[in-house]
């Protein structure tokens, strides 16, 4: 059965300034997808990035981008230039390109505080 | 956003009745989920639907019932409610399971509270 992993809790970050979110998988297969989504307090979940293992480019979207590293079976997030409105808990999701069910496993969450 | 409403968005009940948890979506999308969020362990998925009429377990299922009469509509039942059963479910929608159209849309989520 496939894992997600995600080793910090909590995460702080100055304004402006950069932070990296980690994020380890545990998986036998190798074709899926992972992906980060961002719960803000409002409780919606936003994907943020999504990253298909076939493919060795990382994924960028604006500000944010992925070290996706497959033979570690690791996935981090980088958000540059952090705003305070990127404070929320991130989530960590893996899903299997083969998948029949769609189903989406995820790590426990990092909540991500900014400082003005 | 993807027209996805959950209902109630806050219930508490007692220990030992029923609740329905209604998924409403009007993307007409084949895949509905719920979910549900508890610290510590992120989202698990309880149930889903990949068609009206057709639900399967998800692995965290215990307790938990679905139906889906109309593409529009997922249901979530607790037959008898546990405290164990507190926490916050989400409903998500998408086209098809994998590759293109797969990306999972959530609705506002439920917090739900088991006295």
């Amino acid at each position: 059965a496939q894992t997600v992993t995600q080793s910090q809790p909590e995460m702080s970050v100055q304004e402006a300034e950069t932070v990296t979110l980690s994020c380890t998988y545990d998986t036998s297969e190798s074709d899926y997808y992972l992906f980060w989504y961002k719960q803000p307090p409002s409780r919606q979940m936003i994907l943020v990035i999504r990253q298909e293992a076939y493919k060795q480019q990382n994924a960028t979207e604006n500000r944010f981008s992925v070290n996706f590293q497959k033979a570690a079976k690791s996935f981090s997030l980088k958000i540059s230039d952090s705003q305070l409105g990127d404070a929320a808990m991130y989530f960590c999701a893996y899903r299997s390109a083969g998948s029949n069910t769609g189903k989406l496993i995820f790590g426990q969450g990092t909540t991500l505080q900014v400082k003005p | 956003d993807a027209g996805i409403t959950q209902s109630p968005r806050h219930k508490v009940t007692e220990t030992g009745t029923p609740v329905t948890l209604r998924c409403h979506q009007t993307e007409n999308h084949r895949y509905m989920y719920w979910y549900r969020q508890d610290p510590g362990h992120g989202l698990r998925l309880i149930h889903y639907s990949y068609g009206v009429k057709d639900t399967d377990k998800g692995e965290v299922s215990d307790g938990y019932s679905v139906s889906r009469s109309k593409t529009e509509d997922f249901l979530l039942t607790l037959e008898s409610a546990t405290s164990s059963q507190t926490s916050v479910y989400f409903c998500a929608i998408s086209e098809s399971p994998a590759g293109g159209g797969s990306e999972q849309f959530f609705g506002p989520g439920t917090r739900l509270t088991v006295l």
